[in-house]
This record gives C-alpha cells, structure tokens and sequence, in this order.
C-alpha cells in the first residue's frame, strides 16, 4: 500500500492564484481531511469528508474548497490565493466510526504564496 | 468545544536522560487521546492512543502515557531518550464516540535530544 500520497510537494504561487492539491489513499478509508500547519499553531483542520459525496467545513475553511467523488481522492482547492495561505499542508485518512481509528498523514506540501 | 494545551513549547533534553511532556485538555463530553510524533520535514505518525479501560497507554518506541481524568491531563513519558526521538510531538483530542475521527490538535512540542 502506498498509504496517504499528496502531490506536490512543493509549490509557489503568487496572490489570486488558483491552484488544486492532491491528496489519494489507496487504504478504503471512509474519511479524510485536510489540514493546514504554521509554526507555533499546532495542525488546524480545514475540511473534512466523510464518504464520497459528504464535505464539511473544520475550523479554519475560509478560501478553500474541497469535494469529494471517490473514496480515493480528496482534492483541496484554493480559489484565489493570498499571502496568509503560505503553510503546510497535510492530508490525511482514517476509518470513520466509534473507534478512535488512528490518522494516517500524508507527506505534506509546502505552499508558498509571495 | 475541546481544547488542547501542551505546556511546553521546546523541551531540551540530554540523551539517556527521562523526558515528559505535558498535555492537557479540556472537554464537555467523553474523549479519546492520542499523541503525534513529526520527524523532520515528514508527515505525523502515530505514537499512542487511549481510548477507554487501563490508564497507562504504551506506544511505539519506548514511549508510554498517562491518562489523569480528574486533572484532564495525558503526558508523554520516557525513561530514557535517543537522539533519533528529536521531533516535534502533538497531542491530540477527539471526542470518544460519534465524531471521533474529527482531532483537535495541541500547538505542539519540539523535543530536542543533545549528545
């Protein structure tokens, strides 16, 4: 299993960009989310899905969107980017349910946004 | 809402000396508690989780964790550290039944083991 891939890596993109993260899990996990990490902050969830179709919004959504067609794939979009999105981003996938599943983490993408 | 607080933001040890690091939390409901290791430049991975039953929770690499209910704490504990456990350390919290897999996560801890 490959686990949590996201692609890229890295990226730079200038203010009012556009651009799509990838996340994909190969592991059949019901739930996935994204999460963003700045220094001092700690991880801060943005949106999560709990199944194809289902999306719903964590603590920090403002300027992004997600959606999700497959179990597989989990896309995190930034419709017009700002300086304040410089972070790293990391995706992540786990059973969903009553059983205090463990999250796997993807590798992370350090976007830079001058 | 729950709340994590991790009491130490860097925590400096010398190899073989025993390190804590401190987590408290705060939570209307039940909760389950889990603890993040991130290596340099990686993604997080699992340390240990507690979910229900003995308080003493033991995880990979030597470390183990205490659940305290009534001081709503779950520190990290190792009796004695190596260099390679350098790394920022997360505790996290979700709330135990219906939404756990939604974690609430502490601002973190850099542990730095020096020779």
């Amino acid at each position: 299993n490959a686990g949590v891939t996201q692609t890229p890596k890295f990226q730079v993109l200038k203010t009012g960009q556009s651009m799509t993260l990838q996340c994909a899990q190969d592991m059949n996990h019901e739930y996935m989310s994204w999460y963003r990490q700045d220094p001092g902050m700690g991880l801060r969830l943005i949106h999560y899905s709990v199944g194809a179709g289902i999306t719903d919004q964590g603590e920090v959504p403002n300027g992004y969107n997600v959606s999700r067609s497959t179990t597989e794939d989990f896309p995190l979009r930034l419709l017009s980017a700002a300086p304040s999105q410089t972070s790293v981003y990391f995706c992540a996938s786990s059973l969903s349910g009553t059983g205090g599943y463990e999250q796997y983490f993807g590798p992370g993408t350090r976007l830079t946004v001058t | 809402a729950q709340s994590v607080t991790q009491l130490d933001s860097q925590v400096p040890v010398f190899e073989e000396a025993p390190v804590e690091l401190r987590c408290n939390y705060s939570s209307s409901v039940s909760v389950y508690l889990f603890w993040y290791v991130q290596y340099p430049n990686q993604g997080l991975q699992l340390l240990l989780k507690y979910l229900s039953g003995s308080t003493l929770v033991k995880g990979i690499n030597g470390f183990e964790a205490e659940f305290n209910k009534s001081q709503t704490s779950f520190h990290l504990r190792k009796p004695s550290v190596h260099i390679s456990d350098t790394a920022e350390y997360f505790c996290a919290v979700s709330e135990g039944g219906g939404s756990n897999y939604k974690l609430t996560f502490g601002k973190g801890t850099l542990l730095t083991v020096n020779p």
